[in-house]
């Protein structure tokens, strides 16, 4: 069965600071891995996805991701938070293209 | 113009009322899904539907129904609405030629149910 876990419900980082989104995920086949964000009052957009070769992936806005396979991680990073950041992210699963599965989510607080 | 639209965006209703939200999506995808979106619970798939003629139920069905009308239009009913029912409804569609199933989604839905 797959899962994914995302910790921490909310998130609060300094403008400037480190942002960092912790995700793990189980899966019984090697699986395709993404980040969405969701925008007050709008729907999820892709934010950056893995799939299979080059293990740090490179989003939109400066987002990026390291898929650690012996950790089964995918960790959302950035290295200078912005106050257009905030938002909610979610880390999802998806076993080799079917029926993917997204994490409880992350909401990012950006404080001035 | 948007890829994916939802309508209505904010609804408000009675307890056993009958309900419909609706989906058209303009990507010429085939694949669509249903999600309801609750603080703390992330995305829960409702129905999903892989062609026209291909729905099948999510891990949350009971309660819900759906038409697949053509292939950019895929309607949520509520056949009876419920308090609990209050939530956050979202529309997706992917392409079964991309083998990684990455969905795009619409603005969503607010529903309220009295």
């Amino acid at each position: 069965a797959q899962s994914v876990t995302q910790l921490g419900s909310h998130v609060s980082v300094s403008e400037g600071a480190l942002v960092l989104l912790r995700c793990n995920y189980s899966s019984s086949v090697p699986p395709y891995l993404f980040w969405y964000v969701q925008y007050p009052n709008q729907g999820l957009q892709l934010l950056l996805k893995y799939t299979t070769g080059a293990t740090l992936v490179k989003g939109i806005n400066g987002f990026e991701a390291e898929f650690k396979k012996s950790e089964t991680s995918f960790h959302l990073t950035k290295p200078s938070a912005h106050m257009s950041d905030a938002a909610e992210y979610f880390c999802a699963v998806s076993p080799r293209g079917f029926k993917t599965i997204f994490g409880a989510g992350t909401r990012l607080f950006v404080k001035a | 113009d948007a890829d994916v639209t939802q309508t209505p965006r904010n609804r408000i209703t009675k307890t056993g009322k009958r309900i419909m939200l609706e989906c058209s999506q303009t990507k010429g995808h085939d694949r669509m899904y249903w999600y309801r979106q609750d603080p703390g619970l992330g995305l829960q798939l409702i129905y999903y539907s892989f062609d026209v003629k291909d729905i099948n139920k999510g891990e949350i069905s009971d309660g819900y129904s759906v038409s697949r009308q053509a292939q950019a239009k895929f309607s949520l009913s509520l056949e009876s609405a419920i308090p609990n029912q209050t939530a956050l409804y979202f529309c997706a569609t992917s392409d079964s030629v991309d083998s990684t199933d990455t969905q795009y989604f619409g603005p969503g839905t607010r529903l309220t149910v009295l």
